[in-house]
């Protein structure tokens, strides 16, 4: 099944610690997105790649960087993790519909823990 | 900053119940998206309404939405235990091609 797969599904890091979390998808979508997602909040958008183009958000800390090497995966630094950075970081990816607007498809999630 | 806004925060019922969970944004939409997040797991697209629709229907899920309250609601009818979640409206901007903002979400408790 087509599907979003992210590794591992619980990671745990020390403090200061980098860490990179990982997506890979086979539904061939163009773009991709990471949210971070604390407990009982919203997603919160960190950034997305449309194809190779990288979108970051104005408010995602320079903590956070991203790589996407291929059209199938897409990765996530956290390069000195802090206490604040525990949180549940989803991946999604989305094609546009042909109807307009696009729906987005998210992996399981992977729960960080900072120690 | 969030977009949406959902209430109530959190909603208990039992089997057979009808569940409403309404959602309200503040800028123009090309569309809005409704998720469902399982406790841990990640979400699930459930359905899509354009800015030039009012109603749509999928299995027992009815959206409305009014682009002149800037409102939208959700309606699961005769649920079930499984259908314990946590719900999300997403909206989509004009300005953008894609990009969500989410609602907080309301919490669904099922009991049998």
């Amino acid at each position: 099944d087509a599907m979003v797969i992210q590794n591992p599904r619980y990671q745990v890091t020390q403090f200061g610690k980098p860490v990179t979390l990982s997506c890979s998808q086979t539904l061939n979508h163009n773009v991709m997105y990471w949210y971070q997602q604390k407990s009982s909040q919203a997603p919160k958008l960190l950034f997305h790649y449309y194809d190779k183009d990288f979108n970051n958000e104005a408010d995602t800390p320079d903590n956070f960087q991203s790589r996407r090497p291929n059209t199938s995966f897409c990765f996530l630094d956290i390069r000195s993790p802090g206490l604040g950075d525990a949180a549940m970081y989803l991946c999604a990816t989305s094609r546009k519909r042909t109807s307009g607007g696009y729906e987005q498809y998210f992996g399981p999630g992977t729960r960080l823990t900072v120690t | 900053s969030q977009q949406g806004e959902e209430d109530p925060q959190a909603l208990s019922i039992q089997e057979g119940e009808n569940a409403t969970m309404n959602c309200s944004y503040k800028t123009s939409i090309n569309n809005l998206q409704w998720y469902r997040q399982n406790s841990g797991r990640g979400l699930v697209h459930l359905i899509l309404i354009r800015s030039n629709e009012r109603e749509k229907h999928s299995g027992r899920l009815r959206v409305t939405l009014d682009t002149s309250k800037k409102s939208s609601s959700l309606l699961i009818t005769a649920s079930r235990a499984a259908d314990t979640a946590s719900y999300f409206c997403a909206t989509a901007s004009t300005d953008s091609w894609g990009k969500l903002q989410f609602g907080a979400g309301t919490q669904v408790v099922v009991t049998p």
